[in-house]
Order: C-alpha cells, then sequence, then structure tokens
C-alpha cells in the first residue's frame, strides 16, 4: 500500500540549530515530492516542491530538501532554525500511479526555543 | 490567505442535525479536495473533484455527501454524523490532479467541527 512515513513526531530546538527531518515514501511510479508547513493558527502551505531535474530543492524561508531515489526519501533541511520555523511539516507524495490522490505522512511539530 | 475560503471556521452540531461545508477558491483552478484532519493522525483524503466530476471516493462514510456544483464551489453535506468525526475539515485546490506537473494544493483554513 502506499505510504508517507515520518520519522519524528515531536522535534524541540533551540534557536541557531540545525534542522533535518525525515520523510520516506512506498511508491511506485513517478512520484511528485512535497513539504507543507502549517503555523499556528493558519493554513496549510507549501514549503517547497519536487517534480523533476535537480534532486536538491530550495524552498521558502531558507528550507531545502533532497530526493534520494535509491532510499525513497525525501528529507527537509535548514541549517539554522529561528523561533518563526515553529510549525508543523508534513511531507506529502503523489505519483501518477495510485490514481488522483496525495498520501500525506502524519506530521512533524517542530518547537523552536527562543 | 490563499484564495481558498471556507465557511463556517467553526461548527458544533448534534448526532440528528444537518448541516453543510461551504469551500470557495479563487484560483482559477480545476480540481478540488476534501480533506479531515484529526489529532495525531495523517491527513486523510476524503474526496476529489476535478471539472465538477467526482474521480475519489476515499470509502468515506455516506453520511458525508460532497457537491461541486462548478470548478470554484465544493460542499460538504454531513448528516447523522458521529463523535468520531469531529476534526478539521480541509478543503483544497490544485490546478492540476495529483500526479499533474500542476498539483502543487492550496487550502483553506479548515471548519473546526465538533459533533457531540
Amino acid at each position: 500500500a502506499q505510504s508517507v512515513s515520518q520519522h519524528n513526531h515531536h522535534v524541540i530546538l533551540s534557536e541557531a540549530a540545525s534542522l533535518e527531518l525525515g520523510c520516506n515514501y512506498s511508491y511506485g511510479g513517478t512520484v511528485n515530492l512535497f513539504w507543507y508547513v502549517q503555523y499556528p493558527g493558519q493554513h496549510l502551505q507549501l514549503l517547497l516542491k519536487y517534480f523533476s531535474g535537480d534532486p536538491l530543492v530550495k524552498g521558502i524561508k531558507g528550507f531545502e530538501a533532497e530526493f534520494i531515489k535509491s532510499k525513497f526519501s525525501f528529507n527537509l533541511r535548514k541549517p539554522s532554525v529561528q523561533w518563526s520555523d515553529t510549525a508543523e511539516y508534513f511531507c506529502a507524495v503523489t505519483s501518477n500511479t495510485g490514481g488522483f490522490k496525495t498520501i500525506f505522512g502524519a506530521g512533524t511539530r517542530l518547537f523552536v526555543k527562543a | 490567505e490563499t484564495g481558498v475560503t471556507q465557511t463556517p471556521r467553526h461548527l458544533v452540531m448534534g448526532m440528528t442535525n444537518k448541516k453543510s461545508l461551504k469551500c470557495e477558491q479563487h484560483l482559477g483552478h480545476n480540481a478540488m479536495y476534501w480533506y479531515k484532519q484529526s489529532a495525531k493522525k495523517p491527513l486523510e483524503l476524503m474526496f476529489v473533484y476535478n471539472f465538477k466530476e467526482q474521480t475519489e471516493n476515499n470509502s468515506v462514510p455516506s453520511r458525508f455527501s460532497p457537491e461541486c456544483p462548478n470548478s470554484s464551489h465544493l460542499f460538504l453535506h454531513l448528516h447523522t454524523l458521529q463523535p468520531e468525526d469531529s476534526a478539521l475539515y480541509l478543503c483544497a485546490s490544485s490546478q492540476d490532479l495529483a500526479g499533474g506537473p500542476a498539483d502543487t494544493q492550496y487550502f483553506g483554513p479548515g471548519t473546526r467541527l465538533t459533533v457531540l
């Protein structure tokens, strides 16, 4: 069955620490990969996405993610987090096989201490 | 503001009530989605519409009834719900269906539903 796994449900970091959130997927075919973010009290919004080309994708606010096809992974990174990065982060996958579905991971709540 | 609006933002209803959730997108997108977001669970896709036609029903109970009169509006009609249906219901839209080149989804703020 198609699935998306996010390894950490809760992460607590101090400001300026580096961040890496893991995401692995189980999917056949060509995939589109996303990270969405939900800041407190706000709606879900796109952080970055991978469709094709360079597997290292840069998004907003200094975030980046690397698609490693052989590992079925799309980990999110940021070299130095800020208090304003406190949010919930969702990895998501769509595919051209398996119907018109986007499968989301369970989410990772990040809390950054000032 | 993403261009996707949802009303109401909060709804409390009894198990015998009938209510409807509304979603409107101002982005000119062709696909619209309903999701259920419960605490400690992944976002669950409920329904997908493309050009007003339903393309996915993710085994959703019949007490949830979607309606898509045009590409800009999506409704979720609710009747005889259960307390476990309490959740945040999110609407989203995208230019293309999932798997297409323009399938980035834009989400509304959600309707917080409480079933008593």
